[in-house]
């Protein structure tokens, strides 16, 4: 069965406070891995498609990287506007796609 | 602006009552999608479609009924048969009919019992 699992649940920084979440999958050969961020009340926003190991996309403070078992995003020097909830979504070989539970990211000024 | 329209953002269900929640997007996108989300689990799909006319059930169906009989539209019915349906529902759409291109969200119905 396919599984993804973010860690950690939870994540409070400061303000400029660098840090990395973590997306591992165990599914039957990923065909891509997505990530979203959503905020309280809203629907998930679409951030960045990865498709293979090695890959890296960035956005303004994000960048999302890829390895053959998990992903990560790195968040340099966030700021509070970058409070959310981020979540990851595997899209296996047989085209089915499993979402994590996500991480929620707090950043206090 | 291009996009997807959720309504209503809230909905309150009595007991052994049917609700239908709205899903319009004008987006020109072939596959639709309907998610369940709980709190501390990721996004379970109830129903798909992937062009008009034709559904399939996810990984949650039961208790859910789903129409496509226009490109643009994807109503979500829960029936009296979902016995736990408090939850956020999340639509989207994706151009892309093999799911291998990102999908678009809404803003989502919460839906809760009376």
């Amino acid at each position: 069965e396919d599984q993804v699992t973010q860690s950690p649940e939870a994540l409070r920084l400061q303000e400029g406070e660098s840090s990395s979440l973590n997306c591992s999958y165990t599914v039957s050969g990923l065909r891509g891995l997505f990530w979203y961020r959503q905020d309280p009340g809203k629907g998930p926003e679409f951030l960045f498609t990865l498709y293979s190991a090695g890959e890296e996309k960035e956005k303004e403070r994000l960048k999302a990287t890829l390895t053959k078992k998990e992903s990560f995003l790195h968040i340099t020097a966030p700021k509070p506007e970058d409070s959310a909830t981020y979540l990851c979504a595997v899209l296996s070989n047989d085209y089915k796609l499993s979402f994590g539970a996500g991480t929620t990211v707090t950043v206090r000024a | 602006d291009g996009g997807i329209t959720q309504s209503p953002k809230y909905l309150f269900r009595k007991e052994g009552q049917n609700v239908t929640l709205s899903c319009e997007q004008n987006l020109n996108h072939d596959a639709m999608y309907w998610y369940r989300q709980d709190p501390g689990q990721g996004l379970r799909l109830i129903y798909y479609s992937q062009i008009v006319n034709d559904f399939q059930k996810g990984d949650i169906a039961e208790g859910y009924s789903v129409s496509r009989e226009k490109k643009e539209s994807f109503p979500l019915t829960v029936t009296s048969a979902q016995k736990n349906p408090t939850a956020f529902y999340l639509c989207a759409s994706s151009i892309s009919r093999r799911g291998n291109q990102p999908q678009h969200f809404g803003d989502g119905t919460r839906l809760s019992i009376l």
